[in-house]
């Protein structure tokens, strides 16, 4: 099974908002709740920062927020800050556990 | 504090074999399933293997075809990877990571082992 198709990247202002899109089909995040993201700072382990689609573990800033829509999950990260930027990939389980092919986020 | 450290990495000759160890602390290891996850440097992540709380249950990605092996001593609170018949493409980063109770996302992640298969 392909992996989650994530754009490569995408890049914001300080302050502004982004959203990394993660496509994948309704037998995986169309299907369930269990969509995960997680940011990678290089070489770093990757870090959660958001599960069950729209849940922030502790200790996350409320800068990031998730959704889905469809087959489709998202990551907003508002009021950018220079140490947002890092890879961000996110996470499917339907039966499978299947990761997207990663964004690396810039600020500018 | 939950903590997962990764050993056993390094470099090996193609067709060698390498058993990655996890020792796992600050949490009641037995509980959990486990996993590895394997990233080559500059790629995406992939699911490799993972095992349940008594090891009596494994599940493994596509790409595993049979090489590598998943277990686990909770005794000693130790997770592994048997990696055998290495091949260069095998080459990459192996992280340790737990699964959450009750639900699936992946919450606490090793630091990971490198292993470079070269001649």
């Amino acid at each position: 099974q392909s992996a989650l198709t994530q754009p490569r990247s995408v890049s914001g202002s300080p302050g502004q908002s982004v959203t990394i899109y993660c496509t994948g089909t309704s037998s995986d995040v169309g299907a369930y709740k269990y969509v995960s993201w997680y940011q990678q700072y290089p070489g770093q382990a990757p870090k959660l920062v958001i599960y069950d689609v729209t849940k922030r573990p502790s200790g996350v800033p409320d800068r990031f927020s998730g959704s889905k829509s469809g087959n489709t999950a998202s990551l907003t990260i508002s009021g950018l800050q220079a140490d947002d930027e890092a890879d961000y990939y996110c996470l499917s389980y339907g039966g499978k556990w299947l990761f997207g092919g990663g964004t690396t986020l810039t600020v500018l | 504090e939950v903590q997962l450290l990764e050993s056993g990495g390094g470099l090996v000759q193609p067709g060698g074999s390498l058993r990655l160890s996890c020792a796992a602390s600050g949490f009641t290891f037995s509980n959990f399933w486990m996993h590895w996850v394997r990233q080559v440097p500059g790629k995406s992540p992939i699911f490799f293997a993972r095992i349940n709380g008594d090891g009596s249950s494994t599940n493994y990605g596509d790409s595993v075809k049979g090489r590598f092996t998943i277990s686990r001593d909770n005794a000693k609170n130790a997770l592994y990877l048997d990696l055998n018949s290495l091949r260069v493409e095998d080459t990459a980063v192996y992280y340790c990571v737990r699964e959450t109770s009750g639900s699936y996302f992946l919450d606490y992640w090793g630091q990971g082992a490198l292993v470079t298969v070269s001649s």
